[in-house]
């Protein structure tokens, strides 16, 4: 079973300022089945990226994920005030369905 | 556009057993993938397991393995999920999420908390 770690745990940055959040697995994902989810306190996560690249559905440009095989990043290119959440990384891709999560990042305000 | 519904709050005694709806509408219930993930107060998620409706067959994460069962109702685009011999530890927050078969999770409910209290 993959195992997700993410790092850094927090990450205390301004408003303007480029995130990079990593996220790195256990043994290779195939075909780079790879999500990213924004969640917010008291809200249910909602899917920023998949295929490690591809933005989701309304999914602003200043968002933008990469990586293959066992890390991967996403980035934030400047900070607006409603990106201040906690992201979290998952595998996904198989039939039943599986989605191992990582543990998570928080961006909070510096 | 997907939408899921489900059930509301509830608190159960340690031991017993819970079981929380989720109920689509907007889309093709039978096409997607549901799964449960969970999150305990101040903690991460946890996928716990998934359907595909149309094939009926689910997956469980290993630890929740004889624990939780995962159903799918076609008729009413209704999936389940029941989980038995509650402790004080499953406590969270309990979310069921949707997608394409193979893919990620797209659409969300808005969770159901479940308490497990003496």
């Amino acid at each position: 079973e993959i195992v997700l770690t993410q790092s850094p745990g927090t990450l205390s940055l301004s408003p303007g300022e480029r995130a990079t959040l990593s996220c790195r697995a256990s043994q290779s994902v195939s075909s780079s089945y790879l999500a990213w989810y924004q969640q917010k306190p008291g809200q249910a996560p909602r899917l920023l990226i998949y295929g490690a690249s591809s933005r989701a559905t309304g999914i602003p440009d200043r968002f933008s994920g990469s990586g293959s095989g066992t890390d991967f990043t996403l980035t934030i290119s400047r900070l607006e005030p409603e990106d201040f959440a906690v992201y979290y990384c998952q595998q996904y891709g198989s039939s039943p369905p599986k989605g191992t999560f990582g543990p998570g990042t928080k961006v909070d305000i510096k | 556009q997907v939408q899921l519904v489900q059930s509301g709050a509830e608190v159960k005694k340690p031991g017993s057993s819970v079981k929380v709806s989720c109920k689509a509408s907007g889309g093709t219930f039978s096409s997607y993938a549901i799964s449960w993930v969970r999150q305990a107060p101040g903690q991460g998620l946890e996928w716990m397991g998934g359907i595909i409706p149309i094939f009926g067959t689910a997956n469980y994460a290993q630890k929740f393995q004889g624990r939780v069962t995962i159903t799918a109702d076609k008729s009413t685009s209704t999936a389940y999920m029941e989980l038995s011999s509650l402790r004080s530890e499953d406590t969270a927050v309990y979310y069921c999420a949707a997608g394409k078969i193979f893919g990620p999770f797209d659409y969300w409910g808005q969770g159901t908390l479940v308490t497990v209290s003496s």
